[in-house]
């Protein structure tokens, strides 16, 4: 079976830095490539970043272009994302979820984690 | 990039309805389109892949069409359940944007 742990979330200062991880499990990890998804509260689901299953390739939204980082340890089959410079508009639930095969779609997602960034 | 722009925002429905929600993409994806699923509180759950392909495990209730610019998402007959937000994904190139979402609720 499937399974996503989202961790890190928390509050953090505006232009501060969190780090939210993801432990994979019940799957070839480093075959499928995983994606960042996150959810402001009381809004839609928006996309953030999708990583290759190699790691070598990576996709970022424009709104967090040069701030956030994904990056993967397919040894420990974690996920990470480094959130940098973060803002007020940052606060959100982080969901990592798993690629479709070799498709954009996610198929298995986490439960998330709460990023709050607030004064 | 590619917008994408569902219809209706909220739906009120009977149980046993049929119930359609659109979705429409700002320039042709093929059939590069996903629906979700999502529960207050919970994440979203995969419905359909590639426009029409129903995930495993999914009722057989719902159904997905379309091509190129326009789909559609079907539940032939509304259950309790089904009480959601839905939203489509365009799965063709990055960034991989979702619709605004579509509020399910029982009459």
């Amino acid at each position: 079976e499937v399974q996503l742990l989202e961790s890190g979330g928390g509050l953090v200062q505006p232009g501060g830095s969190l780090r939210v991880s993801c432990a994979a499990s019940g799957f070839t990890f480093s075959s499928y490539a995983m994606t960042w998804v996150r959810q402001a509260p009381g809004k839609g689901l928006e996309w953030v970043s999708t990583v290759s299953g190699g790691g070598g390739t990576k996709y970022y939204a424009d709104s967090v272009k040069g701030r956030f980082t994904v990056s993967r340890d397919n040894s420990k089959t974690i996920l990470l994302l480094q959130m940098n410079s973060l803002r007020v508009e940052d606060t959100a639930v982080y969901y990592c979820a798993k690629a479709l095969g070799g498709k954009i779609s996610s198929d298995s997602w986490g439960q998330g984690t709460l990023v709050t960034v607030s004064s | 990039d590619i917008q994408m722009t569902q219809s209706p925002s909220s739906v009120s429905a009977s149980v046993g309805d049929r119930v359609t929600i659109t979705c429409r993409a700002s320039q042709g994806i093929s059939s590069s389109l996903a629906w979700y699923q999502q529960k207050p509180g919970k994440a979203p759950k995969l419905l359909i892949y590639a426009a029409s392909s129903l995930q495993s495990g999914v009722p057989s209730r719902f159904s997905g069409s379309g091509f190129g610019t326009d789909f559609t998402l079907t539940i032939s007959s509304l259950q309790p359940d089904d009480v959601a937000t839905y939203y489509c994904q365009q799965a063709d190139s990055f960034p991989c944007s979702f619709g605004q979402g579509t509020k399910l609720e029982i009459k």
